[in-house]
């Protein structure tokens, strides 16, 4: 059984750039979670994908988005970057819909925007 | 929305001794209770959880309790050892979509 895989684990990008992360969630699962955590924070909700459409919101703008695959793996996509989002990305499986479900988180994108 | 408030900030203990951290949380609907564990360039990693129908579970040397009363839960570590040195973050959650966390507790343990 594979976990949670992310890509890339590092990247620099300019503001105003915008960045795509990648997600290949654990064997089974069929529902995604991103989360942000900024240094010394915990994470942060951002959105979740259930069947390939976005399943809840936590309170980030629209410049990021994300996708959903019929293999259940995700994107995030952040478009105008802007220095706050520097932080590392997390991305997290489970095989339910609900935080209950059983999360599991991979290792993460360091994200620094300069 | 749900608010997660962690405490202490940093602890530091002695090998062998014990570890305690704290955690509220504000909205009585939440019911699943998880506490996770991050290394250094990992991804947080769970390690017990409860649910709001149990007041207290043990794993080996980490148990948790819960009082749904007071809304606060807590994290026992005992006999602590060097590999217990990590970032041990508390999460609510109330059946949604969602964990909130708390700020994280930053565990050392001294040899």
């Amino acid at each position: 059984e594979t976990g949670v895989t992310q890509s890339p684990t590092h990247l620099i990008k300019t503001r105003g750039q915008q960045v795509t992360l990648r997600c290949s969630s654990q064997s089974g699962h069929n529902t995604v979670s991103w989360y942000q955590q900024a240094l010394g924070q915990g994470p942060q909700f951002i959105f979740q994908y259930y069947r390939e459409e976005e399943n809840g919101r936590g309170n980030f703008p629209p410049r990021f988005s994300g996708l959903q695959f019929p293999n259940y793996s995700s994107e995030l996509n952040v478009n105008a970057l802007e220095l706050d989002d520097s932080a590392l990305y997390l991305c997290a499986s489970s095989p339910g819909t609900g935080g209950a479900d059983g999360y599991t988180f991979g290792s993460g994108t360091r994200l620094t925007v300069v | 929305g749900e608010n997660v408030e962690q405490h202490p900030s940093t602890l530091s203990v002695q090998e062998g001794d014990s570890a305690v951290i704290k955690c509220t949380y504000s909205d009585s609907a939440s019911n699943y209770f998880p506490w996770y564990k991050q290394e250094l360039g990992k991804g947080p990693q769970l390690i017990i959880d409860i649910r709001s129908n149990v007041g207290e579970k043990k794993d080996q040397r980490i148990a948790v309790t819960l009082n749904k009363t007071a809304k606060h839960f807590s994290l026992h570590i005992t006999e602590t050892q060097p590999e217990d040195s990590a970032v041990y973050f508390c999460a609510a959650s109330w059946s949604d979509y969602k964990l909130s966390f708390g700020a994280g507790t930053t565990v050392t343990v001294r040899a």
